[in-house]
């Protein structure tokens, strides 16, 4: 069975310090991973992925990710926080094949101070 | 483009009370899904579809039915509300076969069972 964690359930930056969201994986195979943003009453928004070649991803809204195969890591990041970013992220994995069920992560809220 | 949209946004029952929530999506895609999301619980899958005229069951499937009549829709149904079944209702759609593509969400159904 694939699973996702997220440990940590909140994280606190400061405006304009570098952000990192935990999340590690398991599956038997191959990792598709995912991350999504969230805002309030609003549904999840992907971000990024990662599906093969370059560990480092780019994605939207200057945020990128670190896919690490020994450590089954897949961290979001982003060098320079904004007010903006306070959302709750969730991470989630995939294999290729079947109905492509996906994984979600319990969630993480992160909350940028001014 | 509309993308995935789901009706209503709110709604409150009385427990054993049924409903209806209807997604409805306009970009041709295969596979559609049903999840609730519940506090620390992150996103769990109630039922999904890999096309028209199928279903199966996903991690939660009791209480819940669905059907996919047309390619574009994707009802899921309560026949008897439970308060157990306060939640928040996404869905979501993929192209087929995309198991490397992200899934596009509604902005949920909130639904609290009294």
């Amino acid at each position: 069975a694939q699973s996702v964690a997220q440990p940590e359930d909140q994280v606190n930056v400061a405006e304009g310090n570098p952000l990192t969201v935990k999340c590690t994986y398991s599956v038997s195979g191959n990792p598709y991973l995912f991350w999504y943003v969230q805002y309030p009453n609003r549904g999840l928004q992907f971000l990024l992925k990662y599906i093969t070649g370059d560990n480092l991803v780019k994605g939207s809204y200057g945020f990128e990710a670190e896919f690490n195969k020994s450590q089954t890591s897949f961290h979001l990041k982003k060098p320079s926080a904004l007010v903006s970013d306070s959302a709750l992220y969730f991470c989630a994995v995939t294999v290729a094949g079947g109905y492509q069920k996906v994984t979600f992560g319990t969630g993480t809220k992160l909350q940028v101070i001014p | 483009n509309a993308g995935v949209t789901q009706t209503p946004k709110f709604r409150v029952l009385k427990t054993g009370q049924s409903m209806t929530l209807l997604c409805a999506q306009d970009m041709n895609h295969e596979y559609m899904y049903w999840y609730r999301q519940d506090p620390g619980m992150g996103l769990r899958l109630i039922h999904y579809s890999v096309g028209e005229g199928t279903t199966a069951k996903g991690e939660v499937p009791d209480g819940y039915n669905v059907s996919r009549l047309k390619k574009q829709n994707f009802l899921l149904g309560l026949e008897s509300a439970a308060p157990s079944q306060t939640s928040v209702y996404f869905c979501a759609s993929i192209p087929g076969q995309g198991y490397n593509q992200p899934q596009h969400f509604g902005d949920g159904t909130r639904l609290s069972i009294l």
